[in-house]
């Protein structure tokens, strides 16, 4: 069956510019997370949705980012005023709940010039 | 939050020869799971090992899990170029799932 869907792959952006990365988990998967990961390093976490609402936000760096579900299934992560140090692949993962592996997309990589 | 704690970060074996890592972490799980990620394609889930479970198997793997000292193994046998990526070990016990450095295993032909 269909994976995860992270749109678009690549994004070039402009510093202080506005993004949204897309994620369409798999159907039926309740649970969603967000990560990104930078050259070298582990996925941080950044977000973590069960249904429509975010359970665990405390990922997210600062107020620029943001992240929505409104129907418990693709999800949008939002980045505001853009900087250079928000480049990074970011990872969506989409899993059935507690206990359930999770199923990660192939990543967004965003760079911001 | 916790994350894993792999060791060692670096590993470079032989074709054919078996891969041992380890994973330490701190506080309780409900599981403990172990990804792979291999340069240009994404992670993938290899297994998952419940709190309440001592030893699994999956193929070439061979995942344990001993609670009472907070750490995990993962055993890749007869390793093959293929299996060159990066491993991590994932302990669940709230929410989120968080992701250390992971092991970085490099497999010689």
């Amino acid at each position: 069956g269909a994976g995860v869907s992270q749109t678009p792959s690549n994004k070039v952006t402009e510093k202080g510019k506005y993004v949204e990365l897309r994620c369409d988990p798999i159907s039926g998967h309740t649970a969603l997370y967000w990560y990104r990961q930078s050259l070298g390093q582990g996925p941080e976490f950044l977000i973590y949705f069960q249904g429509t609402g975010a359970a665990d936000d405390s990922g997210l760096p600062n107020d620029r980012f943001f992240a929505v579900r409104p129907e418990g299934s693709v999800s949008t992560l939002k980045i505001q005023r853009t900087e250079r140090g928000d480049s990074a692949v970011y990872l969506c993962a989409s899993s059935l709940g507690q206990d359930s592996p999770l199923h990660f997309g192939n990543g967004t990589r965003l760079t911001v010039t | 939050s916790q994350q894993g704690e792999e060791d060692p970060q670096a590993l470079s074996i032989q074709e054919g020869e078996n891969a041992t890592m380890n994973c330490s972490y701190k506080t309780s799980i409900n599981n403990l799971q172990w990804y792979r990620q291999n340069s240009g394609r994404g992670l993938v889930h290899l297994i998952l090992i419940r709190s309440n479970e001592r030893e699994k198997h999956s193929g070439r793997l061979r995942v344990t899990l001993d609670t009472s000292k907070k750490s995990s193994s993962l055993l890749i046998t007869a390793s093959r170029a293929a299996d060159t990526a990066s491993y991590f070990c994932v302990p669940y016990g709230n929410n989120r799932l968080a992701f250390g450095k992971g092991n970085q295993v490099v497999v010689i032909p």
